[in-house]
């Protein structure tokens, strides 16, 4: 099956640092990877869209300045949290969409990152 | 009015029911219509995909499209407590590869044994 890691699962860091989390699909090519956030019990919210070689889409609202996406191959997309603050604090799921099956889009187990 | 809604519930049925899981969209030009299941503090699961309008069947999941209204349903037959989780619909109009899914809430299922 299609598989997709994050690493790390989760981090604790101070308020300032930055943090970088990996997602990389294993066992196919995502020429188009995703970037969520989600607070306990409720929904994801996309963040940011990334494509295989190009800059990242981000949705309204989120700052592109803070929250740092690269997409360096077709198999490994990385999202840095800059200068991070408390309310940074969430569960961060990344999701890559298979460049041959489109419809098929696989999450990765996401990564809870506490900000003290 | 939100492009896609799911009632969140949570939902509760002993185990053995079988589930309904409906989500209603506003827009039509979705084709494509996917169910995701996602256990607490795990990333979803992708679970079945359908195209257009039909039936499609996975073991004891069944998931089902209506265009005309705008309406689609995943059921679980002999419910199993290992069922307990949220599970998301989403759906998108299809084409270019950077095209996002538009997700529906989640609804938290509980099948207590």
């Amino acid at each position: 099956g299609a598989v997709v890691s994050q690493h790390p699962s989760w981090v604790i860091c101070k308020s300032g640092t930055s943090v970088k989390i990996e997602c990389r699909s294993l066992d196919f090519q995502a020429t188009t990877m995703f970037w969520y956030r989600q607070f306990p019990k409720q929904s994801l919210m996309l963040m940011a869209t990334s494509n295989e070689g190009s800059k990242a889409t981000y949705e309204q609202g989120v700052e592109k300045d803070k929250f740092l996406i690269n997409h360096a191959s077709l198999t490994l997309s990385t999202l840095t949290v800059t200068s991070a603050h408390p309310e940074d604090s969430s569960f961060y799921i990344c999701s890559a969409r298979r460049t041959d099956y489109l419809y098929e889009q696989y999450f990765g187990p996401g990564t809870r990152l506490t900000v003290t | 009015q939100k492009e896609v809604e799911q009632d969140p519930g949570p939902l509760s049925v002993p185990e053995g029911a079988i589930v309904s899981l409906n989500c209603t969209y506003s827009n039509s030009a979705f084709q494509y219509f996917m169910w995701y299941r996602q256990y607490s503090r795990k990333g979803p699961e992708l679970l079945m995909y359908t195209y257009s309008s039909g039936n499609k069947e996975d073991g004891r999941f069944t998931a089902q499209v209506d265009k005309s209204s705008k309406y689609i349903s995943l059921f679980i037959r002999d419910s199993q407590p290992s069922d307990s989780a949220t599970y998301l619909c989403a759906m998108s109009v299809g084409g270019n590869y950077g095209q996002n899914f538009v997700f529906g809430p989640g609804t938290r299922l509980s099948v207590l044994p």
